[in-house]
């Protein structure tokens, strides 16, 4: 069952513009979860932001929450071509015990 | 340093030959799981580990096993591989179940199975 979607699919941008995901869920959450996966590679987590929190930082990067809406957005500002990556939000469902559901993901591409 | 390991990272074998992919955490994780990635279809959880010798199944269990009998290894068996099985495997860990703790990734397992 796939929890989270991400939107758009695939986005391209130029180094130093800011690049924003979206992420929409069905079900009611415990917390959010954004990564970041290098080509092939394993996923490294970015920010997790609780269901009773709105908006979180760290560094470049900005999350939102809006549990009303069932959804998330990750905005990394003055973006970097070593941001080129696929990032993955991941849903924490209540009464889903210990199952994270990923999303398929939104593949960014940031060109120099 | 603190990571998640798994082996082999690249496996070719035939159908129904059965075969484990090892993952081990140094990080005293309580919680472990296991996702296969496809392209399309994401990340899908298969099986999952909130602590020794308690596992549970994830979206897509069917022909995989798992086992949990000691903190840092958790292996994912395939008793007879088929095509279908065919895909890019990930072990993850965190400290505590999946609510308030992040998880960290292995490096993935790609498997073929002809």
């Amino acid at each position: 069952s796939q929890q989270g979607e991400e939107d758009p699919q695939a986005l391209s941008i130029q180094e130093g513009e800011n690049a924003t995901m979206n992420c929409s869920y069905k079900t009611s959450i415990n917390n959010l979860q954004w990564y970041r996966q290098n080509s092939g590679r394993g996923l490294v987590h970015l920010i997790l932001i609780r269901s009773n929190e709105r908006e979180k930082h760290s560094g470049r990067l900005r999350v939102t929450l809006d549990t009303s809406k069932k959804s998330s957005s990750l905005l990394i500002t003055a973006s970097r071509a070593a941001d080129t990556a696929s990032y993955f939000c991941a849903t924490d469902a209540r009464n889903q015990g210990g199952k994270l559901i990923f999303g398929q993901g939104t593949e960014l591409s940031v060109k120099p | 340093e603190a990571q998640v390991t798994q082996n082999p990272r690249y496996l070719i074998t035939v159908t129904g030959k059965k075969l484990t992919v090892t993952c081990s955490q140094n990080m005293n994780h309580e919680y472990m799981s296991w996702y296969r990635q496809d392209p399309g279809l994401g990340l899908r959880q298969i099986y999952y580990s909130m602590n020794v010798e308690v596992t549970d199944k994830g979206d897509v269990p069917e022909g995989y096993k798992v086992s949990r009998k000691e903190k840092r290894n958790f292996p994912l068996i395939l008793e007879s591989p088929s095509p279908n099985q065919t895909s890019l495997y990930f072990c993850a860990s965190s400290l505590s179940g999946v609510s308030n703790s992040p998880l960290h990734f292995g490096n993935g397992t790609r498997l073929t199975v002809t």
